[in-house]
């Protein structure tokens, strides 16, 4: 089946800096999501982004599907910004399942 | 907004015990999912259903067993709970998406822990 690869692992961040949080995936994809979980363990909606750029706020995402990859910007980030960042995908005729990465976790520091 | 909605975020159950996980999701999908979350682990796909009375194995389905009997509703059953089943447990629904995929939408998540 298909890998999906998240980097770095882990992250930390002072309050206000930037980063990039990076997903590979090892086949060619027809979904692909961003995913926020919080510290009391609630999986919140970021993107659905199979190609392209979308932006919301401070957050930004851009997929490269012919180069199978997938990146995630934090703008100034905010300690609500902490928690794990999960990358998910879907392969054409894989019918609905999304296998996901295994997750960064990052924490902003005030 | 699409909300899907867990029975329980905390449930504490014994060894041998028969545990049922709900589900409910308000925007007609047809799709249902339940997921596994371990440290180091990720998520992980237990069943999922793509309408009524359809399921399908996931990754993971050994020691679980779901049942959909109305759209709405998607209940994971153990059947004799075990302590490796203690856990973070998340249902998800989407539309059906072949051709044009739907996001998944999750529900808050069930703290499972069997004692």
């Amino acid at each position: 089946g298909i890998q999906v690869e998240q980097s770095p692992p882990d992250l930390i961040l002072q309050e206000g800096a930037n980063s990039t949080l990076r997903c590979n995936f090892s086949d060619s994809v027809n979904n692909l999501q961003w995913f926020h979980q919080n510290p009391w363990g609630q999986l919140i909606n970021l993107f659905y982004i199979p190609s392209g750029t979308k932006q919301n706020g401070r957050l930004s995402a851009t997929t490269v599907a012919t180069e199978r990859y997938s990146l995630l910007y934090i703008s100034s980030s905010q300690t609500t910004d902490s928690g794990v960042y999960f990358c998910a995908v879907k392969s054409p005729g894989a019918n609905s399942k999304l296998t996901f990465g295994k997750g960064i976790t990052l924490s902003v520091r005030p | 907004d699409v909300k899907v909605t867990q029975s329980s975020r905390y449930l504490v159950k014994r060894t041998g015990e028969k545990v049922f996980l709900e589900c409910v999701q308000d925007m007609d999908h047809e799709n249902m999912f339940w997921y596994r979350q371990d440290p180091g682990l990720g998520l992980r796909l237990i069943y999922f259903s793509y309408d009524v009375k359809m399921k399908e194995k996931g990754d993971i389905p050994e020691g679980y067993s779901v049942s959909r009997e109305k759209k709405e509703r998607f209940s994971l059953i153990l059947e004799s709970a075990s302590t490796n089943q203690t856990s973070m447990y998340l249902c998800a629904s989407s539309w059906w998406g072949t051709g044009s995929n739907q996001p998944q939408h999750f529900g808050d998540g069930t703290r499972l822990s069997i004692l």
